[in-house]
């Protein structure tokens, strides 16, 4: 079975401070994995994936991500973070082949915070 | 904007009541996902459609139903509706190639009362 966890629901930090969000997932075969943001009453927008190649993904808003095999975790990082950033960060996951190829499992959510 | 489009945005109704939420997918895009957000269960997949055909299901009621049209806009019914129901339900697309990222709309927020 395939699943995420993001082993802290909320996370604070002060603005211009590097932030991590924590992520590490369980799937069979190779993992396609994603992070989106939710700001409030908004939708789910994409920040990047991995998919292939090299570890460090760079996406939206700097924010980049590092896959990590044999650690099965894939952190969110930014290196200064605003107080913009504030949002609910999911983290998924996707198997490469399967019958259930398209599907995403999300993790809980982490609630990132960063204040002035 | 995802390029994900989701009506209607806000939905009151009561108890026992037949509600339709409908999705128009990116342009291009064959497959459509629908999940569920709560605040307990977090975000729970529901169903997919590939080029109108069911392609995978997940945690979706047999209350609930889901279909995809020809022109691949989709809709998801949810009947004899209760409390427990109330929640934001997610459309997303994504194209057939792989690797391909899943894009989500702005959700419909449905309220049981």
């Amino acid at each position: 079975a395939q699943s995420v966890a993001q082993p802290e629901d909320q996370v604070k930090v002060a603005e211009g401070n590097p932030l991590t969000v924590k992520c590490t997932y369980s799937v069979s075969g190779n993992p396609y994995l994603f992070w989106y943001v939710q700001y409030p009453n908004r939708g789910l927008q994409f920040l990047l994936k991995y998919i292939t190649g090299d570890n460090l993904v760079k996406g939206s808003y700097g924010f980049e991500a590092e896959f990590n095999k044999s650690q099965t975790s894939f952190h969110l990082k930014k290196p200064s973070a605003l107080v913009s950033d504030s949002a609910l960060y999911f983290c998924a996951v996707r198997r490469a082949r399967g019958s259930t190829l398209g599907r995403l499992y999300f993790g809980r959510g982490t609630q990132l915070t960063v204040w002035p | 904007d995802s390029g994900v489009t989701q009506t209607p945005k806000h939905l009151i109704t009561a108890t026992g009541q037949r509600v339709t939420l409908r999705c128009s997918p990116r342009s291009g895009d064959l497959s459509v996902y629908w999940y569920q957000q709560s605040l307990d269960q977090g975000l729970q997949f529901l169903i997919q459609y590939y080029n109108g055909e069911e392609r995978a299901k997940g945690n979706i009621l047999e209350r609930f139903s889901a279909q995809q049209f020809p022109d691949l806009h989709s809709e998801l019914n949810l009947s004899s509706l209760e409390l427990g129901d109330s929640a934001l339900y997610f459309c997303a697309s994504s194209g057939g190639e792989e690797g391909n990222t899943i894009y989500f709309g702005e959700g419909s927020w449905l309220t049981v009362v």
